[in-house]
């Protein structure tokens, strides 16, 4: 299994609103990651997990809450949103360890706060 | 962070090589150059990495120069589905596993 998988692909939600996307992995990484993409811009490092726990985060709003539970799962539990935090959510995961190792991307999840 | 320059655009003629330029001038002697590619709406694809020396494999080629400050993607045979933004990330080997992306050039290959 190659292959990173993400849930919902899709996610409308309202400022109010408490929601989490869902990133799951079985080729054994112990590296995890979140990524926000805007239209027509690159994606921005938000998180990085190695072995389950947190090792970067790049000054992201608290509103944004991740968590690793396992080593297969990365999840980011979102709270009071606003609307300009519309934007794809991408996940990816790599082999942890200082060689030159690949990411492997999930689909992401489309998000839309209302 | 993103330490890399492409150009924003090009075309591509279909069935044509297409070389995509990428300048990484401040690169150090510990990082790696990664190519990745994002089809609208799709997680990026890894495409190659390397060090210093030129790779290939079954999707394309890098030539990195050798001084290493700047690196050539190379599809040789680029068809309509090769239409993508394309990155250059240099990542380095001993401060994890970020990546930082930088702008990207958007190929457009051409029927």
């Amino acid at each position: 299994d190659t292959e990173v998988t993400q849930t919902p692909k899709h996610l409308v939600m309202g400022m109010t609103n408490k929601k989490s996307l869902k990133c799951e992995q079985h080729m054994g990484h112990r590296a995890m990651y979140w990524y926000k993409q805007k239209a027509k811009k690159p994606p921005e490092l938000m998180f990085v997990y190695s072995y389950e726990k947190l090792s970067i985060n790049e000054s992201v709003p608290s509103r944004f809450s991740p968590e690793c539970p396992n080593s297969s799962l990365l999840n980011l539990h979102l709270h009071a949103l606003q609307p300009e935090d519309s934007a794809l959510y991408l996940c990816a995961s790599s082999p942890s360890g200082p060689m030159g190792n690949e990411q492997f991307f999930g689909p992401g999840t489309r998000l839309t706060v209302l | 962070d993103a330490k890399t320059t492409q150009p924003p655009s090009m075309d591509c003629a279909e069935g044509r090589a297409a070389n995509l330029p990428c300048n990484h001038s401040t690169i150090s002697g510990n990082e790696y150059v990664y190519w990745y590619r994002q089809i609208h709406s799709q997680g990026p694809q890894y495409i190659i990495h390397g060090l210093k020396n030129n790779e290939t494999n079954e999707m394309a080629s890098l030539i990195i120069t050798e001084d290493r400050k700047s690196s050539t993607l190379i599809l040789p045979h680029a068809t309509l589905r090769d239409t993508a933004v394309y990155y250059c990330i240099v990542r380095p080997t001993n401060t994890g596993n970020q990546f930082y992306f930088g702008t990207g050039t958007s190929l457009t290959v051409i029927p």
